[in-house]
């Protein structure tokens, strides 16, 4: 069975402050691994993918992610966090049957 | 070229009327994916789609909801005699493959309110 879990519902972090939204996995086969971002209101945005190669991914604005394969992770990072950045961020994994298994999600607010 | 359209953005419905949500994919998609954001929970998968046929339907309720993706035209979740607990937002996303290292486009998503 294919599960993601997002340990943290909520991260507060000041803004300019490093940001971390953790992510774990458990996968039967190779992990494809996606994170989106979900503003009130608004649907999905992509942010970034890992399916293999290198295990730091750069993503969509400034957001970066590590897959690291011992820990079963895949933490999405930004050095400095924005206002704007104040959303509800997703991790997930792509399974045999091009389906989505999701997290429960984490809401990030970066205080000005 | 515009995103995945899906439409109406809001949709209140009485218990016991039918709900239908409508769903444009991508220029050029052909797979058509169906999932529903309970309040404070994340997303969950209910149905992929290609054209004319059901691929997966292993997260449809079993018996009200159902889906289809017609040659011409675009994907419609339908949900008979909608209860309260089917209140949920409702999101299609579209993809051009199938393949491992595709992403998924996303609509704004349909708001079901059921009174």
């Amino acid at each position: 069975a294919q599960s993601v879990a997002q340990p943290e519902d909520q991260v507060n972090v000041a803004e300019g402050n490093p940001l971390t939204v953790k992510c774990t996995y458990s996968v039967s086969g190779n992990p494809y691994l996606f994170w989106y971002v979900q503003y009130p209101n608004r649907g999905l945005q992509f942010l970034l993918k890992y399916i293999t190669g290198d295990n730091l991914v750069k993503g969509s604005y400034g957001f970066e992610a590590e897959f690291n394969k011992s820990q079963t992770s895949f933490h999405l990072k930004k050095p400095s966090a924005l206002v704007s950045d104040s959303a509800l961020y997703f991790c997930a994994n792509k399974a045999a049957g091009n389906k989505l298994t999701f997290g429960g999600g984490t809401r990030v607010l970066v205080k000005p | 070229n515009a995103g995945v359209m899906q439409n109406p953005r809001h949709l209140v419905r009485r218990r016991g009327q039918e709900a239908r949500l409508r769903c444009s994919p991508m220029k050029g998609h052909s797979h058509v994916y169906w999932y529903r954001q309970l309040p404070e929970e994340g997303l969950k998968f209910m149905v992929y789609l290609q054209k004319e046929n059901i691929i997966d339907e292993s997260g449809m309720p079993k018996e009200r909801f159902s889906a289809e993706f017609p040659k011409e035209g675009p994907s419609i979740l339908r949900i008979q005699q909608v209860v309260r607990g089917d209140s949920a937002a409702y999101f299609c996303a579209s993809s051009r493959e199938t393949g491992g290292n595709t992403e998924a486009f996303f609509g704004q998503g349909t708001r079901l309110t059921v009174v």
